[in-house]
């Protein structure tokens, strides 16, 4: 099993649209679980980090499911703006690596 | 903008070269740790500096090597490259080596010819 695996995409979606991504890990060792969000030839940026309680910040909202292994990011209403590869992150079990998939692109059209 | 910056920008090199990657870390971030995103791919850890010293390698070959200055910057040295080392080179600074947020600087992307 690899260490991360997204569904690549791409996600085509409308103005409007509600999108959820997946992603799983095997390392249950693994402390910390974030999502980023990478531009086209830019540095990957922190959306927001992913608590086992569910986390929201506007549109966006964050789980994580220890037990099966997987974080999950929703974006509600999507904005043009919102075009980018989302990255689904976590780190090493000693917690000085973040460790990366390969990302999940998502398209807004008008 | 986070701060953190690499130079240069963009590189082309040739197989077999040398090349040296430069990082200046964030503002009081004593930790720098270096990625290797392919075309397509996810970053990749390559190694982690904490106070001038390694803290943490990935699975790379020993002809990718590093160093850190006493002001925290950071470089990256790759040795007898080869085609496969084309990528962007993220260079990421902390406060802390563990489980701190990591600021990304906008990388370096080295074409191998």
């Amino acid at each position: 099993r690899k260490e991360v695996e997204q569904d690549p995409g791409p996600f085509n979606v409308p103005e409007g649209a509600t999108v959820a991504f997946n992603c799983t890990y095997s390392n249950s060792a693994s402390q910390s679980f974030f999502w980023y969000r990478q531009d086209c030839r830019k540095e990957p940026k922190l959306l927001m980090s992913v608590y086992s309680s569910g986390n929201e910040d506007g549109r966006f909202t964050a789980q994580l499911n220890r037990a099966s292994q997987y974080i999950s990011l929703l974006i509600r209403d999507s904005k043009l703006s919102d075009s980018a590869t989302y990255l689904c992150v976590f780190t090493n079990q000693a917690g000085t690596a973040l460790i990366f998939g390969k990302g999940t692109t998502l398209s807004v059209s008008s | 903008e986070t701060g953190v910056t690499q130079s240069p920008t963009h590189l082309i090199k040739t197989r077999g070269q040398q090349v040296t990657l430069r990082c200046s870390s964030q503002s009081g971030h004593n930790t720098v740790s270096w990625y290797q995103q392919a075309l397509g791919q996810g970053p990749q850890f390559i190694f982690q500096y904490y106070r001038e010293e390694e803290n943490g390698r990935g699975n790379f070959p020993p002809r990718f090597s590093g160093l850190q200055f006493p002001n925290y910057s950071s470089e990256l040295n790759v040795n007898a490259l080869e085609l496969d080392d084309s990528a962007l080179y993220l260079c990421a600074s902390s406060l802390q080596r563990e489980g701190g947020e990591q600021f990304f600087g906008p990388g370096t992307r080295l074409t191998v010819l």
